[in-house]
């Protein structure tokens, strides 16, 4: 069946380093793949998705790409912030399962000044 | 636009007693699914609900179930409580039921503690 593994954690970066969480997937078809965030205190938001092989998703700085090759979709961040602090899930969505969405089991991540 | 509201927020419940869960989706929304959140095991999908009718259904025992009313709010039931149903419950709704390119909007989730 479909699911996703994602790196574990915990991670602590210094403030400007360079951030990636893999997350690799297996699904039957061409899935739909997203990374949420998990603020602290606060409820699960969507960070950025990517719906097809070779689409590159961004927002905030943070960019992972669709890679059906590798079955990838690793985050990346090229200088974390403080702000940034959170749990990352990736999570993918196949054909014809409405919104049953498969997620990892989380990455969190700690950034300090 | 308010966002996604469960309630309650926290709840302590024994071993055996029953326990049920609301969620209002955000309005105009119709698709109301929901998930446990464990440390371990992540997000775990339950069930989703579309005008009423249970679309997809995860892979939870029969002690777990959901229903939706004509205004698209949506409670779940979990009865004969156990200690591994001790979770975070959040509900997501969406506009329609996914074309797998969907956005789910999450609401901050029911903690339920089992002692």
């Amino acid at each position: 069946g479909d699911s996703v593994t994602q790196m574990e954690g915990p991670v602590t970066l210094s403030e400007e380093a360079f951030l990636t969480i893999n997350c690799t997937y297996t699904a039957t078809g061409y899935p739909s793949l997203f990374w949420y965030v998990q603020y602290p205190g606060e409820g699960l938001q969507l960070l950025l998705k990517a719906t097809k092989a070779d689409d590159k998703g961004s927002n905030k700085g943070f960019e992972a790409t669709y890679r059906k090759e590798t079955t990838s979709f690793h985050l990346e961040k090229g200088s974390v912030q403080v702000s940034d602090s959170a749990v990352y899930f990736c999570a993918l969505s196949g054909l014809n399962t409405g919104n049953q969405f498969y997620f990892g089991t989380g990455t969190s991540l700690t950034v300090i000044p | 636009k308010a966002g996604v509201t469960q309630t309650p927020r926290y709840l302590i419940k024994t071993r055996g007693q029953q326990v049920t869960l609301s969620c209002s989706p955000i309005s105009g929304h119709r698709s109301v699914s929901w998930y446990q959140q464990t440390p371990g095991q992540g997000l775990q999908f339950l069930f989703e609900y579309f005008s009423e009718t249970q679309r997809n259904k995860g892979n939870f025992p029969g002690r777990f179930s959901g229903r939706q009313f004509s205004n698209s709010r949506s409670e779940m039931n979990v009865s004969t409580l156990e200690l591994g149903d001790s979770a975070l419950y959040l509900c997501a709704s969406s506009p329609e039921p996914g074309l797998n390119t969907g956005e789910l909007f999450f609401g901050e989730g029911s903690r339920l503690t089992v002692l």
